[in-house]
């Protein structure tokens, strides 16, 4: 069974500039949640998504969005991008939410310049 | 590789002996443990967990313990393999629906 495919796996962006990030979970889940991952803060979550609904959200800007389609795969939006916006973006997916054990793809590592 | 964390604490062990990474986690409230091993260019991958009702818990080669009365958890690896070699991460979850990472050791293994 595949895992988790996250794209692109490389990003260089500039600031001001707008990004997304695509998701596909494992065949058969349907809940994903978004992390960001940097050296100095390590995993911070984002938010995670169920049949196609924001359950939960991090503490995060508003330039930060999702959205999940009906195929359960998950996009992540950075609007008007920061130079600390530079981090390694992790999707988990499991197959219903509030399930501990989550399975993450390898992340998208953003550089914004 | 992608470097998670270019300030984390390290360990560094020599190949077949025991490792012990420890965690302290924040919340009293937290009902349930999990550890996550994570190797360069990858993601975070799930190793073992353990409820609060328990204190320890044994997988293959991988011991967690847990602490509650002073918030503690350790994860112990027999025989430590050169394959060992990763980011470990402890999480908690504080009886919501969302894990609280820590901030991750690097484990180093030299022959």
């Amino acid at each position: 069974k595949a895992g988790v495919t996250q794209t692109p796996r490389y990003l260089i962006k500039t600031r001001g500039q707008q990004v997304t990030l695509s998701c596909s979970p494992i065949s058969g889940h349907r809940s994903v949640s978004w992390y960001q991952q940097t050296p100095g803060q390590g995993l911070q979550f984002l938010f995670e998504y169920f049949s196609e609904t924001q359950r939960n959200k991090g503490n995060f800007p508003g330039r930060f969005s999702g959205r999940q389609f009906s195929n359960s795969r998950s996009e992540m939006n950075v609007s008007t991008l920061e130079l600390g916006d530079s981090a390694l973006y992790l999707c988990a997916s499991s197959l219903v939410p509030g399930e501990n054990i989550q399975y993450f793809g390898a992340g998208t590592r953003l550089s914004v310049l | 590789g992608e470097s998670v964390g270019l300030h984390l604490p390290t360990l560094s062990v020599q190949e077949g002996d025991n490792s012990i990474i420890n965690c302290a986690y924040s919340n009293s409230a937290s009902d349930y443990f999990i550890w996550y091993k994570q190797e360069s260019g990858k993601g975070p991958q799930f190793i073992i967990d353990i409820r609060s009702n328990m204190d320890k818990r044994q997988g293959q080669r991988v011991t967690v313990l847990l602490n509650k009365t002073v918030k503690h958890l350790s994860l112990q690896i027999a025989a430590t393999q050169p394959g060992d070699s990763a980011v470990y991460f402890c999480a908690e979850n504080p009886n919501t629906d969302k894990l609280i990472f820590g901030t991750g050791t690097r484990l180093q293994v030299f022959p």
